[in-house]
């Protein structure tokens, strides 16, 4: 079965620093990967996703990630961190098929 | 704009009520879905939709119930026999499953049980 493993709950970074939240996945097809920002008391939004051709994806608001498939992770970057950045981050992969599983979750904070 | 409305944004409901939570979609999506989010928990799937007049149960289908009767409108009901109602709800469309599509969400229902 598919599954999502993200690595901290919560993890913490200075202004300008970089951002680094890790997802690993455990899929028996190729599978497409997303991941979405969900800010307080709001829905998600997506920021990027992998479904073929490229490995290093771009997404809105500077964020990066690049699917790696012998080590199955799909890790999220931004080179600078702003205080807007502070949310909740969620990574998700679909399953054969086709529905979306969830990683728990990593919120980002971002400390001035 | 296109895009998913869901209302209210907050809700209080005392224990034995039953509660409706609305979905309305504009993007001519045909997939529809509800999450509960608790905190830590990620998301859970509560019910999803594929097309209209039909609906499967998700990993947490227990005491919720739904109707897609119009491809805009995917309701959700929270009922008495749900045991623990007080939680962030989500609801989502996308264009079709068995797609890599992604699914769009609404603001969220916070449901509060007094």
């Amino acid at each position: 079965a598919q599954s999502v493993t993200q690595l901290g709950s919560h993890v913490s970074v200075s202004e300008g620093a970089l951002v680094l939240l890790r997802c690993n996945y455990s899929s028996s097809v190729p599978p497409y990967l997303f991941w979405y920002v969900q800010y307080p008391n709001q829905g998600l939004q997506l920021l990027l996703k992998y479904t073929t051709g490229a490995t290093l994806v771009k997404g809105i608001n500077g964020f990066e990630a690049e699917f790696k498939k012998s080590e199955t992770s799909f890790h999220l970057t931004k080179p600078s961190a702003h205080m807007s950045d502070a949310a909740e981050y969620f990574c998700a992969v679909t399953n054969s098929n086709y529905q979306l599983i969830w990683g728990a979750g990593t919120k980002l904070i971002i400390k001035p | 704009d296109g895009g998913i409305t869901q209302s209210p944004k907050y809700l209080f409901r005392k224990e034995g009520q039953n509660v409706t939570l609305s979905c309305e979609q504009n993007l001519n999506h045909d997939a529809m879905y509800w999450y509960r989010q608790d905190p830590g928990q990620g998301l859970r799937l509560i019910y999803y939709s594929q097309i209209v007049n039909d609906f499967q149960k998700g990993d947490i289908a227990e005491g919720y119930s739904v109707s897609r009767e119009k491809k805009e409108s995917f309701p959700l009901t929270v009922t008495s026999a749900q045991k623990n109602p007080t939680a962030f709800y989500l609801c989502a469309s996308s264009r079709r499953t068995g797609s890599a599509t992604e699914a769009f969400f609404g603001q969220g229902t916070r449901l509060t049980v007094v």
